[in-house]
């Protein structure tokens, strides 16, 4: 089955820790995305890469990390410098150059503490 | 005013309702069109795309966009429990500047 998994599902951490998310696909995809989601407000992109080794800041950059060594995948750092961490994370992908048709993985609940 | 709003409901209806899910924006420049259904705790599933105005239609749902009023809508028709979602509306222009909707909570009530 072709898609985009993310781990863990639920993630719990203590202030002032760094934590990294994992985002794994397998649809041949150039072009990964991270997104935030709190309620009451629409999804908000923090980074995004189209082709491996390269990345650009989303709109909500500050204190969060990504690296892009593998086309498969894209992990997040959220670090200590991160004001309000605890949210739902998202992470997508799409043909590069096709970001209106973006497939989505199941996502990340991340509580800090 | 924010670029992209919703009615964040929720929303109740009838099974077998037609139901009208909406979107307005202020960004001219938007180009592509996108909705998104969100069931609780679960990450967006793209239902349709389109591209400038007019209609696309997919089974039961049909997107329409007005780009003189800066307009755009879901309608889903023969509603079913299944349905009951948070959908997202989203835009861009072209590969750049994609943005999300705050989402309206659908309930299909049996």
């Amino acid at each position: 089955d072709g898609g985009i998994t993310q781990s863990p599902k639920y993630l719990f951490r203590k202030e002032g820790q760094n934590v990294t998310l994992s985002c794994e696909q397998n649809l041949n995809h150039d072009a990964m995305y991270w997104y935030r989601q709190d309620p009451g407000q629409g999804l908000r992109l923090i980074y995004y890469s189209q082709i491996v080794n390269d990345f650009q800041k989303g709109d909500i950059a500050e204190g969060y990390s990504v690296s892009r060594e593998k086309k498969e995948s894209f992990p997040l750092t959220v670090t200590s410098a991160q004001k309000n961490p605890t949210a739902f994370y998202l992470c997508a992908s799409s043909i590069r150059g096709q970001v209106y048709e973006q497939y989505f993985g199941p996502g990340t609940r991340l509580t800090v503490t | 005013q924010k670029e992209v709003e919703q009615d964040p409901g929720p929303l109740s209806v009838p099974e077998g309702a037609i139901v009208s899910l909406n979107c307005t924006y202020s960004n001219s420049a938007f180009q592509y069109f996108m909705w998104y259904r969100q069931y609780s705790r679960k990450g967006p599933e793209l239902l349709m795309y389109t591209y400038s105005s007019g209609n696309k239609e997919d089974g039961r749902f049909t997107a329409q966009v007005d780009k003189s009023s800066k307009y755009i809508s879901l309608f889903i028709r023969d509603s079913q429990p299944s349905d009951s979602a948070t959908y997202l509306c989203a835009m861009s222009v072209g590969g750049q500047n994609f943005v999300f909707g705050p989402g309206t909570r659908l309930s299909v009530l049996p």
